[in-house]
């Protein structure tokens, strides 16, 4: 299975908004809407920011949120602030049953 | 609340088993959950290395799978991973996670544990 494209990295101000795609195949992406995303600092283990394209769990600010259209999901992250500064990835369920992350996104705040 | 800990060796020799454990606290591990394992590589991204479910069934990533053991400890409430014949390119944090069902997301992870294999 190969991983998810991401782009290596996105940059935005403090109080823009950005975002952060995440390509597949009509076998993962495309074909379910398992789709997550997880937020990653430094020497931490990764957080769920998002889960099943578009939804939040609790705790996390709705300045976040997912989409998806064919085979490639998004994350947006609006009003960005210094903390949102970190790694972000998304996964996805695929037709093998089985889990596929993508590369990874390192975001940078101005 | 859900906590998860990883234990096991931090060194080990190319060509030998890598050993690992997952301790889970405050939640059943025979609930209905999977029981997954990720690594991340020095510097680099996430790779899903499989799951499992309380009764024993597993999924594993193609790509692993011919190395990969998965099993589960329900009366420590525990679970385990077992990666065999080992190289450098197996140097990893290793992290267990919970996921709400097969394939879905994970939603508590672990805090990692690195393992290194060197001679």
């Amino acid at each position: 299975q190969s991983a998810l494209t991401q782009p290596a990295s996105v940059s935005g101000s403090p109080g823009q908004s950005i975002t952060i795609s995440c390509t597949g195949t009509s076998s993962d992406v495309g074909g379910y809407n398992f789709v997550s995303w997880y937020q990653q600092h430094p020497g931490k283990a990764p957080k769920l920011m998002i889960f099943e394209v578009s939804n939040r769990p609790s705790g996390v600010p709705d300045r976040f949120s997912g989409s998806k259209s064919a085979s490639t999901a998004s994350l947006a992250i609006s009003g960005l602030q210094a903390e949102d500064e970190a790694d972000y990835y998304c996964s996805s369920y695929t037709s093998s049953t089985t889990v596929v992350f993508g590369g990874g996104t390192k975001l940078t705040v101005l | 609340q859900v906590q998860l800990q990883e234990s096991g060796p931090g060194l080990v020799k190319p060509s030998d088993t890598l050993s690992l454990t997952c301790a889970v606290s405050g939640y059943s591990i025979s609930s209905s959950n999977w029981w997954g394992w990720i690594r991340q590589p020095p510097g680099k991204g996430l790779e899903w290395i499989g799951y499992i479910y309380y009764s024993g069934s597993t999924y594993y990533n193609p790509s692993l799978k011919s190395r990969v053991t998965m099993s589960v400890d329900t009366s420590k409430n525990q679970f385990s991973l077992k990666l065999s014949s080992v190289t450098a390119v197996d140097t990893a944090v290793y992290y267990c996670a919970r996921s709400e069902a097969a394939g879905t997301f994970f939603d508590y992870w672990g805090q990692g544990t690195l393992v290194t294999v060197s001679s």
